[in-house]
């Protein structure tokens, strides 16, 4: 499975946004990006994926850059609810699984 | 509406016991997944079913790890003759096939003695 890459730990104040980073020097053109977070004491929780556009959603935006080697998740407002841990997958088309790396662990500072 | 279901959300055992941790997918879900959740690490992948068929197995730790879902719907994950490295939380999830989200419940919490 290709890699990706994040950094141990950010902080960020509430209310503002959010820039959480993934490296995926390898991606190949089947794999699909995938972030999911995980809250204290609960399962894991999709948030949002793309190919290669950028995507918006309810709860988060997906920044891809055009060579796909990275990605940005974006939280626009951060609140304190959004501490969690959160990662960034690569996920082959033809691949029901994902496999979780180590992940980000977002604090968020009130 | 409901979600993954998992029972029960914390489990002791004595090791060298055998414990079985159920999982309630979202109905209508073809794609079944269970993780195993070390504290601190992110969850490792250990057995995949479509309907009642193990596609994978490929993440079981040890022949002492059987997974089944006999009617493609709730499954069972088996753990014998408890080892206290087994301790960690039991992660299942499900989903409809392909690129699509993954559902996960809030695990089994599994400690050995």
């Amino acid at each position: 499975d290709a890699k990706t890459t994040q950094p141990n730990s950010m902080e960020s104040n509430e209310e503002e946004p959010v820039h959480l980073p993934c490296n995926h020097s390898t991606i190949s053109g089947t794999d699909y990006i995938h972030w999911y977070r995980q809250l204290p004491s609960q399962g894991p929780e999709y948030v949002i994926h793309g190919l290669t556009s950028n995507v918006n959603n309810r709860m988060a935006s997906l920044a891809i850059a055009e060579d796909r080697k990275s990605s940005t998740l974006i939280l626009h407002r951060a609140t304190l609810r959004d501490a969690a841990v959160y990662y960034c997958i690569l996920r082959d088309i033809r691949d029901d699984k994902i496999i979780f790396g180590k992940g980000t662990r977002l604090h968020i500072l009130p | 509406g409901a979600g993954v279901s998992q029972s029960p959300r914390y489990k002791v055992a004595k090791r060298g016991q055998d414990v079985a941790l159920r999982c309630d997918p979202i109905s209508g879900h073809v794609s079944l997944f269970w993780y195993q959740q070390a504290l601190g690490q992110g969850p490792e992948f250990l057995t995949y079913f479509q309907n009642e068929a193990q596609l994978d197995k490929s993440g079981l730790p040890s022949d002492r790890f059987f997974a089944e879902r006999p009617e493609g719907s709730v499954s069972t994950l088996k753990i014998q003759r408890t080892q206290q490295e087994d301790s960690a939380v039991y992660l299942c999830a499900s989903s409809h096939r392909g690129v699509v989200p993954l559902h996960f419940g809030n695990g089994t919490r599994l400690t050995v003695t």
